[in-house]
């Protein structure tokens, strides 16, 4: 099956720095790569995603960057306030179904001010 | 709101014990996933069922199973409570999207602390 590798565990950032996450996988069948943000005492919610066909995705300060050759993919946040401050989960899995969902490890992210 | 409802949100339990915890999905999802989330760890994949039928299982215990009904609602029964089963389980329902992806959909979880 799939395995989801997610580093680092812990990040601390200045506000109006940037932060870099990245994971690795296994499932040379993955193809669909979803990024969620769980903030304290709330459910993770999905806030950007990327497919294979695609190398790099952005919405406003946030991207995803995907290397399908490398199996990676990272999470990239540009200036970034306190309200980031959550814990970021990757993910994985071969769409076309709604097949599992492989999760990363997950990153505290903490913006300080 | 995403849609996915968990009941109940928190559950205080002896060790020893039984307790069912119930999640009923986002009208028409099919899958459902359970998740367990302890203390400072990531999601950790328990199993998934696919319109009634079990998909996929993840480190689910053996004193630990789940099933879903014709309803497609699914309960989560953990039994033989131990106090390391204390966790935040959350249900998460998903379906494909119209460009094929997968959207996971998460319910608010319910916190477990057994004592």
């Amino acid at each position: 099956g799939e395995n989801v590798e997610q580093h680092p565990s812990t990040l601390s950032v200045q506000e109006g720095d940037s932060a870099v996450i990245k994971c690795t996988y296994s499932d040379s069948a993955s193809n669909y790569f979803p990024w969620y943000k769980q903030e304290l005492g709330k459910r993770p919610q999905l806030i950007i995603d990327i497919r294979s066909n695609v190398g790099e995705k952005k919405d406003q300060r946030i991207a995803v960057t995907l290397n399908k050759t490398a199996k990676h993919f990272s999470l990239h946040i540009t200036e970034t306030q306190p309200e980031d401050s959550a814990v970021y989960f990757c993910a994985a899995t071969p769409s076309g179904s709604a097949r599992q969902l492989t999760f990363g490890s997950g990153t505290q992210l903490t913006v300080l001010p | 709101d995403s849609g996915v409802t968990q009941t109940p949100k928190h559950l205080i339990t002896a060790t020893g014990q039984r307790v069912t915890l119930r999640c009923s999905p986002r009208s028409g999802d099919l899958s459902v996933y359970w998740y367990q989330q302890s203390l400072d760890q990531g999601l950790q994949f328990l199993i998934q069922y696919y319109n009634g039928e079990e998909r996929a299982k993840g480190n689910i215990l053996e004193r630990f199973s789940a099933q879903q009904f014709p309803d497609l609602h699914s309960e989560l029964n953990l039994s033989s409570l131990e106090l390391g089963d204390s966790a935040l389980y959350f249900c998460a329902s998903a379906t494909r999207g119209r460009d094929g992806n997968t959207e996971a959909f998460f319910g608010q979880g319910t916190r477990l602390t057994v004592v």
